[in-house]
């Protein structure tokens, strides 16, 4: 089947600017984690999801980022204000159940913050 | 602090060659440990993973070393390829939480033809 579906895979904002990702998880994995990749770095948690409840998010770094999963499938990360710093990749994953070992990484929506 | 510390930060190998490449955590309630790869514009892929109470594990040409006393943890490939070129993750996360993984930097690595 289709893996994990993360849109757009690029996108170019203005510093202040509202963004919104999306991530498709894979069809029947009911937890869903949000990475940060920055260049020439290792992923970085973010947040993780359990059905539609945030299971962990001591990874946000600040209030200006927040997600939702409203459904228990499709995950949206929303930055607001962004800012220069927050420039990376963002990579979703999902695995069929928490903490259970394997995640499926999408191949990133990359942000770029002028 | 960083918790999990890999090296080296880039490998080059000849092909048929073995790559070593080696993670040190610090956290003892780390109970997780797996390697994931990564090719240029793709996501993370996990390649294989270990717990602590194996010493070692192998999966085809690729074998994870744990040495829990010393908290360090290697992969080796063995019969290394041209298509094993990719940057290559170590990782750590605690009991109950695998989803909260601790990535380590990363080590490039190329393997000539």
């Amino acid at each position: 089947g289709a893996g994990v579906s993360q849109t757009p895979s690029n996108k170019v904002t203005e510093k202040g600017k509202y963004v919104e990702l999306r991530c498709d998880p894979i069809s029947g994995h009911t937890a869903l984690y949000w990475y940060r990749q920055s260049l020439g770095q290792g992923p970085e948690f973010l947040i993780y999801f359990q059905g539609t409840g945030a299971a962990d998010d001591s990874g946000l770094p600040n209030d200006r980022f927040f997600a939702v999963r409203p459904e228990g499938s499709v995950s949206t990360l929303k930055i607001q204000r962004t800012e220069r710093g927050d420039s990376a990749v963002y990579l979703c994953a999902s695995s069929f159940r928490a903490n259970t070992g394997e995640l499926f990484f999408g191949e990133g929506s990359r942000l770029t913050v002028l | 602090q960083q918790q999990v510390k890999q090296s080296p930060q880039s490998l080059i190998v000849q092909k048929g060659g073995i790559s070593i490449i080696n993670c040190a955590y610090e956290n003892t309630a780390f109970d997780y440990f797996p390697w994931y790869q990564q090719f240029p514009g793709k996501g993370p892929a996990l390649l294989i993973a270990i717990r602590p109470d194996v010493s070692e594990k192998k999966e085809g040409r690729f074998t994870i070393s744990f040495n829990k006393s010393a908290k360090q943890f290697s992969l080796h490939i063995m019969d290394s390829q041209p298509g094993d070129s990719a940057t290559y993750f170590c990782a750590a996360s605690m009991e109950g939480s695998q989803g909260n993984l601790i990535f380590g930097k990363g080590t490039k690595l190329s393997v000539k033809p």
